[in-house]
């Protein structure tokens, strides 16, 4: 099955970049989705399809998606980023085409 | 504007089957290309995909849990059940459902329900 590799945390000072990667076998291939979610809520789409923005998304979110990784960028941090962060990909190599998420990554606004 | 809200018990003991109900509004299951997921939740942990049903009655599961689930369109038009067979305490979660379209991501969520599994 298709594994999307995350790092458990990454910490920002306010105003700094934050970079959030996604590793996947040849994940370039495949459309990356990405999830921010907060303390006791659902998840809530930051980009799409590599780096898409839904209406609503400040323009401070970016992703792109190359050879192995996936990135997710949040440009001039603020508090209120801090969240759980997971990418997601739709894997249809096998048989068992599946949807697959990301382990997830913690971003902390210091 | 779509909602999905969860529903089903919120304690299940140990080998017992799981029945959860994801009630949906602001869209229809008959439309081509919509469909409803299913992900999951464990306290403190990562989301898991469970499973998926399309607009055609289509159906995808999770190939870990497969021999253990089945989603299916409900009686009323606008709800999505899933059924998880033979529950362990590993499976407490909080049990997410969501709408997606084709070659969209999961748009929109519903606000989760916490299943617990424990005798």
């Amino acid at each position: 099955s298709y594994v999307l590799t995350q790092p458990p945390s990454v910490s920002v000072a306010p105003g700094q970049t934050a970079r959030i990667t996604c590793e996947g076998d040849n994940i370039d291939s495949k459309g990356v989705h990405w999830y921010q979610q907060k303390p006791g809520q659902a998840p809530v789409v930051v980009v799409y399809d590599d780096s898409v923005r839904p209406s609503g998304i400040p323009e401070r979110f970016t992703g792109s998606n190359s050879g192995n990784t996936a990135t997710l960028t949040i440009s001039w941090a603020e508090a209120g980023d801090e969240a759980d962060y997971y990418c997601q990909v739709w894997d249809g190599t096998s048989d068992d085409l599946s949807y697959v998420f990301g382990t997830g990554t913690k971003v902390t606004v210091l | 504007q779509i909602t999905l809200k969860e529903s089903g018990p919120a304690l299940v003991k140990p080998t017992q089957t799981l029945t959860l109900t994801c009630t949906f509004s602001g869209f229809s299951l008959s439309t081509s290309g919509v469909s409803v997921g299913w992900i999951r939740q464990p306290p403190g942990k990562a989301l898991e995909w469970l499973a998926l049903i399309y607009w055609d009655d289509d159906k995808r599961y999770s190939p870990s849990l497969k021999n253990r689930l089945t989603i299916t369109m409900g009686t009323s038009k606008n709800q999505v059940v899933l059924s998880m067979t033979n529950l362990d305490p590993v499976d407490t979660a909080t049990y997410f459902c969501a709408h997606k379209a084709v070659v969209t991501p999961f748009d929109s969520w519903g606000q989760g329900t916490l299943v617990t599994v424990s005798s």
